[in-house]
């Protein structure tokens, strides 16, 4: 199994549906992102947690909310999707104590919003 | 605030030529720097990093990026190309080990036969 892990990997969903991207890890780390892709744009962070009580935005969290369940599981809500949410959202993990050892990705969510 | 520039958002190369793939970073004080594989339709798979210790960083695959703080560049490179090294690179900073990596925009490396 994977250390961190997306679901689903694909989704098409009308625009003002709501819609949730999940992901978990079994890496143990504390710290979890979402991210979000776009050609030519590289990744742009949504949101961040560094536990299970802290929650952070990110540099376009617009639109977006998380939730952070528990240390192992962080979700993305889009309350009312729109087209120009159409991306690849990446969840990446960190181990507090050695963030400077890079992240760890999952797989990725390719969502399109129709 | 920190940012990372990587020149050229495509650059091909023949199979067995150098590759290098540029990078040039902004920050106030001495980064975390990071050097990020993204093969199709998978996630982003580290390929290197830089955390204040030796210059010359060598990574998996037989890459490797050296730290120039004088030209604030972080620039990826490997003797000789492989087909499978066509992917997207992402060249990442951090402030500190518990700041948040900024990536850049990413550079598409096409490998020619």
């Amino acid at each position: 199994d994977a250390d961190v892990t997306q679901t689903p990997r694909n989704r098409i969903t009308k625009t003002g549906k709501r819609i949730m991207l999940e992901c978990s890890q079994t890496k143990g780390h504390d710290r979890m992102y979402w991210y979000r892709q776009d050609p030519g744009l590289g990744l742009r962070l949504i949101y961040y947690s560094f536990d299970v009580k802290d929650i952070n935005k990110g540099e376009i969290s617009d639109g977006y909310s998380v939730s952070r369940q528990a240390q192992a599981k962080f979700s993305l809500s889009l309350e009312s999707a729109i087209p120009n949410q159409t991306a690849l959202y990446f969840c990446a993990t960190s181990d507090a104590g050695q963030a400077n050892y890079g992240y760890t990705f999952g797989s990725g969510t390719r969502l399109t919003v129709v | 605030a920190q940012s990372v520039t990587q020149l050229g958002s495509h650059v091909s190369v023949s199979e067995g030529a150098l590759v290098l793939l540029r990078c040039n970073y902004s920050s106030s004080v001495p980064p975390y720097l990071f050097w990020y594989v993204q093969y199709p339709n998978q996630g982003l798979q580290l390929l290197l990093k830089y955390t204040s210790a030796a210059t010359l960083v060598k990574g998996i695959n037989g890459f490797e990026a050296e730290f120039k703080k004088s030209e604030t560049s972080f620039h990826l490179t490997k003797p000789s190309a492989h087909m499978s090294d066509a992917a997207e690179y992402f060249c990442a900073v951090s402030m500190n080990r518990d700041d948040k990596i900024i990536f850049g925009k990413g550079t598409r490396l096409h490998i020619l036969p």
